[in-house]
């Protein structure tokens, strides 16, 4: 089937706004993550999903960003009021449970003005 | 989080063979992972070790150490689409739980 797909692609927004970043995991996959990528550097864990409840949220940088998942697909990832510093590319990744190998969507390239 | 140390940048030339070595520090260890990324893309899985030892993938291997928290990918017969990132990952198990913890990459340059 397909692979995790997120949208918007590309972002670009201005500081101080509100952003949605959205991704679909692979259908049937339990286990979703939400990871923060900037350049030269690996990917950093924000928050992990086991079905609809966030089982780990200890990567989020602050109360500005938050993540839901509420019928345990789809999950959105909420940035409020946006700086400049939250500009990196945001990638979601899903595996069928917390045991087996994620598999990452394409990304969202976040650029806050 | 997790020391994880890999090599910044690597230079290698097409039909050879080159080893990407990668250390780490964990307490809960779970695996170790090891994904390719292209500028611009999303990793993409490579290689999965959780006991000691060497799993091959055809051109792709990769030998695991936990007792030396260590572990290398080896590519073996270069080419030039193999010109991407890579990067170490290790699953840390805390309560429960499995979390993820990526190493900055190792940029792989190849050349004719």
């Amino acid at each position: 089937g397909a692979g995790v797909s997120q949208t918007p692609s590309n972002k670009v927004t201005e500081k101080g706004k509100y952003v949605e970043l959205r991704c679909d995991p692979i259908s049937g996959h339990t286990a979703l993550y939400w990871y923060r990528q900037s350049l030269g550097q690996g990917p950093e864990f924000l928050i992990y999903f086991q079905g609809t409840g966030a089982a780990d949220d200890s990567g989020l940088p602050n109360d500005r960003f938050f993540a839901v998942r509420p019928e345990g697909s789809v999950s959105t990832l909420k940035i409020q009021r946006t700086e400049r510093g939250d500009s990196a590319v945001y990638l979601c990744a899903s595996s069928l449970n917390r045991q087996e190998t994620q598999y990452f969507g394409p990304g969202t390239r976040l650029l806050v003005l | 989080g997790q020391n994880i140390d890999q090599p910044t940048e690597m230079t290698a030339t097409e039909g050879a063979i080159v080893q990407i070595n990668c250390t780490y520090q964990t307490s809960g260890f779970n695996g170790l992972f090891w994904y390719q990324q292209h500028a611009g893309e999303a990793p993409t899985f490579l290689s999965y070790n959780v006991l000691d030892g060497l799993e091959e993938k055809g051109r792709f291997s990769s030998f695991l150490s936990r007792s030396k928290g260590y572990s290398y990918l080896l590519l073996k017969e270069l080419q030039m689409k193999d010109s991407a990132s890579y990067l170490c990952a290790v699953r840390d198990r805390r309560d429960n739980f499995n979390k993820f913890y990526f190493g900055s990459g190792t940029k792989l340059n190849v050349k004719p």
